[in-house]
């Protein structure tokens, strides 16, 4: 099984909302990952976490708070979004930080 | 740094066609190589991967050689379907610079019947 599951599917927030997409894997991965993807584009790497701890945050704004409260679970709250922050956010996990991930059917995002 | 080159889409097919879909790469270190594929509206799927020069990865009739001399990751298939009309993501990951994915720009294949 290789199963990454995401929810909700679909999410529209206003600009003052606070929000959380919920991610969550039961193949004894630890690691896993936040990505943000916009149309016709690559995703984007937002931040790592490696046995539960922080690993990598790449200089994402502070309107985006992760959180991992297990191996099994992964978090982002989302907090004063702007409209250019609509996307598509994928979360993935791999068995250490370097193996193969695999992703999630993502969250699409509207701020509006 | 290291990146990821694909050919630039959108490459179309007809039905039964031969697949290639071109990648290089430069990579300081000794990365691992993947193809992520990704269909209208989902996430990306890991289509196949190879871990050291010279390994094959194939999956569904797709596969792709780790050449380390042209440092490249062509991605084939004998006989596309239009079932295969999706966006292909070549990356690599280098364990030693904290195994992140860096991406290709994406190919997107349209095959029509």
């Amino acid at each position: 099984d290789t199963e990454v599951t995401q929810t909700p599917k679909h999410l529209v927030m206003g600009m003052t909302n606070k929000k959380s997409l919920k991610c969550e894997q039961h193949m004894g991965h630890r690691a896993m990952y936040w990505y943000k993807q916009k149309a016709k584009k690559p995703p984007e790497l937002m931040f790592v976490y490696s046995y539960e701890k922080l690993s990598i945050n790449e200089s994402v704004p502070s309107r985006f708070s992760p959180e991992c409260p297990n191996s099994s679970l992964l978090n982002l709250h989302l907090h004063a979004l702007q409209p250019e922050d609509s996307a598509l956010y994928l979360c993935a996990s791999s068995h250490d930080q370097g193996s193969e991930q695999y992703f999630g059917p993502g969250t699409r995002l509207t701020v509006t | 740094g290291d990146s990821v080159t694909q050919m630039e889409g959108p490459v179309t097919l007809s039905e039964e066609a031969f697949l290639t879909i071109n990648c290089t790469y430069t990579a300081t270190g000794y990365p691992s190589l993947f193809w992520y594929v990704q269909y209208p509206g989902e996430g990306l799927q890991l289509l196949l991967k190879a871990t050291k020069a010279d390994d094959k990865g194939s999956n569904k009739g797709f596969e792709a050689t780790y050449r380390k001399e042209t440092t490249s990751f062509h991605l084939e298939k004998g006989s596309v379907q239009v079932s295969d009309s999706a966006v292909y993501f070549c990356a690599l990951s280098d364990r030693n610079q904290g195994g992140k994915l860096i991406f290709g720009q994406g190919t997107e294949l349209s095959v029509k019947p």
